[in-house]
């Protein structure tokens, strides 16, 4: 059974960077879409970005300029970088394995995150 | 903002049948998925494809989609249903994921 036990550092200062990393144990990244997600204390789900297999990402239009995801196949691992932190980033942050159904076997596309990290709480605050 | 648009606050009678809808333009291309999260847990997949359960998840759950709308359905809900629960996608353009806003589930 796949698990990811994320872990990284909870307590920033403003402008610094955040930094988590998501474990995969059990098993690979082939074929699947590897994503981070936050939660605000209080409000919803925000999809951050994603990289697929083949290191491919795409980020939200909101966080493009701030997000760099990245994959470490020799180690099984993803990471999430977001520099120049605020507190509007103060937020629970989950990993999560996506799969996409989009191609000629699909009759309709659709995409889930079946796995889950139970999230890191990340706070922003001088 | 949302690219799925969900209502804030669904209530439903115990044991009664409850349809949570999440509305959006892409979903005219995409079968939405649904997440069930409680307090203090990560979300958990509870309906993907076109109405397909994970393991574990109870059947009365159940999925389904027309035109821009798909729709969750808890038939006999449980008090272990209250629950926030979102609708996720990927956009128009394939290239990013959205999330709808939320739907906070009460069972009275």
């Amino acid at each position: 059974q796949v698990q990811l036990p994320q872990w990284g550092a909870g307590l920033l200062k403003p402008s610094e960077t955040l930094s988590l990393t998501c474990p995969v144990y059990g098993g690979s990244f082939s074929g699947y879409y590897w994503n981070w997600i936050r939660q605000p204390p209080g409000k919803g789900l925000e999809w951050i970005g994603e990289i697929n297999h083949s290191g491919s990402t795409n980020y939200s239009p909101s966080l493009t300029s701030r997000v760099t995801i990245s994959l470490d196949t020799s180690k099984n691992q993803f990471s999430l970088k977001l520099s120049s932190v605020t507190a509007a980033d103060t937020a629970v942050y989950y990993c999560a394995r996506g799969w996409y159904c989009n191609g000629a076997g699909c009759y309709k596309y659709y995409y889930y995150m079946d796995v889950w990290g139970k999230g890191t709480t990340v706070t922003v605050s001088s | 903002s949302s690219e799925l648009t969900q209502d804030p606050t669904v209530s439903v009678a115990l044991g009664q049948t409850v349809r949570i809808t999440c509305q959006g333009d892409s979903l005219r291309n995409y079968y939405a998925s649904w997440y069930q999260q409680k307090p203090r847990q990560a979300p958990l997949l509870v309906i993907y494809d076109k109405n397909n359960r994970p393991s574990g998840i109870p059947d009365r759950f159940s999925g389904s989609s027309s035109g821009n709308t798909a729709s969750l359905t808890i038939t006999g809900a449980q008090a272990e249903d209250e629950a926030d629960y979102y609708c996720n996608s990927r956009d128009s353009s394939g290239n990013h994921v959205v999330f709808g806003g939320g739907t906070k589930l009460t069972v009275l």
